[in-house]
């Protein structure tokens, strides 16, 4: 079974701070990596997309790649309370050549004041 | 505007009773996908479809029935054989087969029980 694992949460860490959620999985062929928000009652939406290993900046998000160590990470820096949410990590298998996310259960975070 | 559009919203079905979920995109994306998702549980694949009239089960398929017969339409139906059909659904697409392509949601649809 081609697995995604999160710290389910929450995660909670003050304004301006740096917020780092994580996700490993199980499926070593995987070629591409997602990470969405989703605020309560909400559709996922789309944060960053990353590749390649290293790192992967788009203003305050940075994704992080790890693929001998099964891992990737999103860190969120200058935390604000909008961030507040459930950051969904999802992975690619790529079986078939199909494009299917699985997906982790999520991280929520919580920013307070 | 271009986007993904599910409805309705909001949805209750009686026991016994088969309901549909409609989903069009007017983005031309090839690839649609339809996920199911319980409260603090992340997003399980009930049927994904690439092309016009091809489509395949999902990790969660027993219940549920789509047909994909133009490229803009996925709709799923919720049958009376699937016994726990409380859940928010939410439709997806993409633009294809590759593997870097990103997948993009509708607003979803809640299907309530009564």
């Amino acid at each position: 079974q081609k697995e995604v694992e999160q710290n389910s949460g929450p995660l909670s860490v003050p304004e301006g701070a740096i917020a780092s959620l994580n996700c490993t999985y199980s499926d070593r062929g995987s070629q591409s990596f997602f990470w969405y928000r989703q605020y309560s009652g909400k559709s996922p939406e789309l944060i960053m997309s990353i590749y390649s290993n290293g790192d992967k900046e788009d203003g305050r998000f940075t994704a992080q790649l790890n693929k001998a160590s099964q891992y990737v990470s999103l860190l969120i820096r200058d935390s604000q309370p909008s961030d507040s949410a459930t950051y969904l990590c999802a992975v690619n298998p790529n079986s078939g050549g199909y494009n299917k996310l699985i997906f982790g259960a999520g991280t929520r975070l919580a920013v307070h004041p | 505007d271009g986007g993904i559009t599910q409805s309705p919203k909001y949805l209750f079905r009686k026991e016994g009773q088969n309901v549909t979920l409609s989903c069009e995109q007017n983005l031309n994306h090839d690839a649609m996908y339809w996920y199911r998702q319980d409260p603090g549980q992340g997003l399980r694949l009930i049927y994904y479809s690439q092309i016009v009239n091809d489509f395949q089960k999902g990790d969660i398929a027993e219940g549920y029935s789509v047909s994909r017969e133009k490229k803009e339409s996925f709709p799923l139906t919720v049958t009376s054989a699937q016994k726990n059909p409380t859940a928010f659904y939410l439709c997806a697409s993409s633009t294809g087969r590759s593997s870097g392509n990103t997948i993009y949601f509708g607003e979803g649809s809640w299907l309530t029980v009564v």
